[in-house]
């Protein structure tokens, strides 16, 4: 399963666009990247999923260059409880056993 | 429609101790998988079950093993309880046959161990 790397905390404020990117340099060719987020003493919630380059839903949008070896979800005019964890993972959605792959992803602090 | 629901919420357990977790899947899911999440860590796959069989396992000793019933709820049982179980525990279900749709998470149940 492809490893991703992204960064260990963001800072920003209300109402900016928040982009957090992720890199996934060995990914393979059936591989999707999913975005989950999570809130203290909560379970992970899905936010996006795409497979190239740009997938948007009420939440989010997720940007994925032509080579694929890196992503960036895009966060538009956050708020206070956009702060949460997030988490980047790469793997084929199509496998009937799927496990998930999770890193230690990225903490968002958004601030007054 | 209930999303993935687990009890207890919260256990507090010594060691050597065993403890059994339950979860209930999302209506119309058939698939259930375990995640052990420590503080400040993203979740590890423990194992996922479907049709009443264990499918796929993580790197994790035997003293975590699970069981899935008809009903497509699942337990999941830890023996001889350590230190560091202690963490949040994560279930997710899904539907096999709709296998490009995301995992769902219950809120999980917190564990400590004294």
């Amino acid at each position: 399963l492809a490893k991703t790397t992204q960064p260990i905390s963001m800072d920003s404020y209300e109402g900016q666009e928040v982009n957090i990117t992720c890199s996934h340099n060995n990914i393979a060719t059936n591989d999707y990247i999913t975005w989950y987020q999570q809130f203290p003493s909560q379970g992970p919630r899905f936010i996006i999923q795409g497979y190239k380059t740009k997938v948007t839903n009420e939440v989010a949008s997720l940007f994925i260059p032509a080579d694929r070896k890196s992503s960036t979800l895009s966060l538009p005019r956050v708020s206070l409880s956009d702060t949460a964890v997030y988490y980047c993972l790469v793997g084929d959605r199509n496998t009937g056993f799927q496990k998930l792959v999770f890193g230690t992803g990225t903490r968002l602090l958004v601030s007054p | 429609d209930a999303g993935v629901t687990q009890s207890p919420t919260h256990l507090i357990k010594t060691r050597g101790q065993q403890v059994t977790l339950r979860c209930s899947p999302k209506s119309g899911h058939d698939t259930v998988s375990w995640y052990q999440q420590a503080l400040g860590q993203g979740p590890q796959f423990i194992f996922q079950y479907y049709e009443e069989e264990e499918r796929q396992r993580g790197n994790f000793p035997d003293r975590f093993s699970g069981h899935q019933f008809p009903n497509y709820s699942s337990e999941l049982n830890v023996n001889a309880l350590l230190l560091g179980d202690s963490a949040l525990y994560l279930c997710a279900s899904r539907a096999m046959q709709l296998s490009n749709q995301p995992q769902h998470f219950g809120d999980g149940t917190r564990l400590s161990i004294l």
